[in-house]
């Protein structure tokens, strides 16, 4: 069954620091994409990133970095320097046929 | 572009009323997602449409819960009778095909409020 494990429910760091936001994933499906979305406390759903399965290189944007890792089923997100307006819910979600399959999400708090 | 739009944003009503949300897609977009945040269950697909038709519909709680779109840029989604554990964000998004190949993006939500 496809499954999407965000094991951190809720993570605290101080502004400035690196964070690493951990999702690993399940899926018997041979082509697939992973993405993430950021929920702000301002409720809405901001899409991040979508990624191949076919494709492993690492994406960067900014202070957003990308690590996928097919033979462990991962698909983390790194945050570099971190900013108070990076507080927010963060969901690593799994295509499955015509869906897309969300993780519980990630609370991040960014501390000034 | 103008992204997806939903109202009312907030919607407070009594347990028995009909409530209807409302969703306008980006112009475009030919794949249509209903969905429902709650904090014990988290986001769950309730139905999806593909050129005003919908595919699926197995997340749709109950029969109390309909959903329609007309054309290519309205979609509804009611439920009549409302009871207290509809209370939720409902979401609508939208995108240029499914989520094999396509994200989907999100309107702002309606926080829906069953009293």
């Amino acid at each position: 069954a496809q499954k999407v494990t965000q094991a951190q429910t809720e993570i605290s760091v101080v502004e400035k620091e690196d964070v690493t936001l951990d999702c690993v994933y399940e899926t018997r499906d041979t082509t697939y994409y992973l993405f993430w979305y950021k929920q702000p406390p301002s409720g809405e759903l901001v899409f991040l990133i979508r990624r191949n399965s076919f494709d492993e290189q690492n994406e960067i944007s900014g202070r957003y970095s990308w690590n996928f890792q097919k033979s462990t089923s991962s698909f983390n997100f790194t945050i570099t320097a971190s900013q108070v307006v990076d507080s927010a819910v963060y969901f690593c979600a799994l295509s499955h046929r015509d869906k897309i399959i969300f993780g519980k999400g990630t609370r991040l708090h960014i501390l000034p | 572009d103008a992204g997806v739009i939903q109202s009312p944003r907030h919607e407070v009503t009594e347990m028995g009323q009909e409530v209807t949300l409302r969703c306008k897609p980006i112009s475009g977009h030919d794949y249509l997602f209903w969905y429902r945040q709650t904090m014990m269950r988290g986001l769950e697909l309730l139905i999806y449409f593909n050129n005003n038709v919908p595919i699926d519909d197995s997340g749709m709680p109950e029969d109390r819960f309909s959903a329609k779109m007309p054309n290519a840029s309205f979609s509804t989604l009611k439920i009549q009778p409302s009871e207290p554990r509809d209370s939720a964000v409902y979401f609508c998004a939208s995108s240029l095909g499914t989520g094999k190949n396509y994200e989907q993006y999100f309107g702002p939500g309606t926080r829906l409020t069953v009293t």
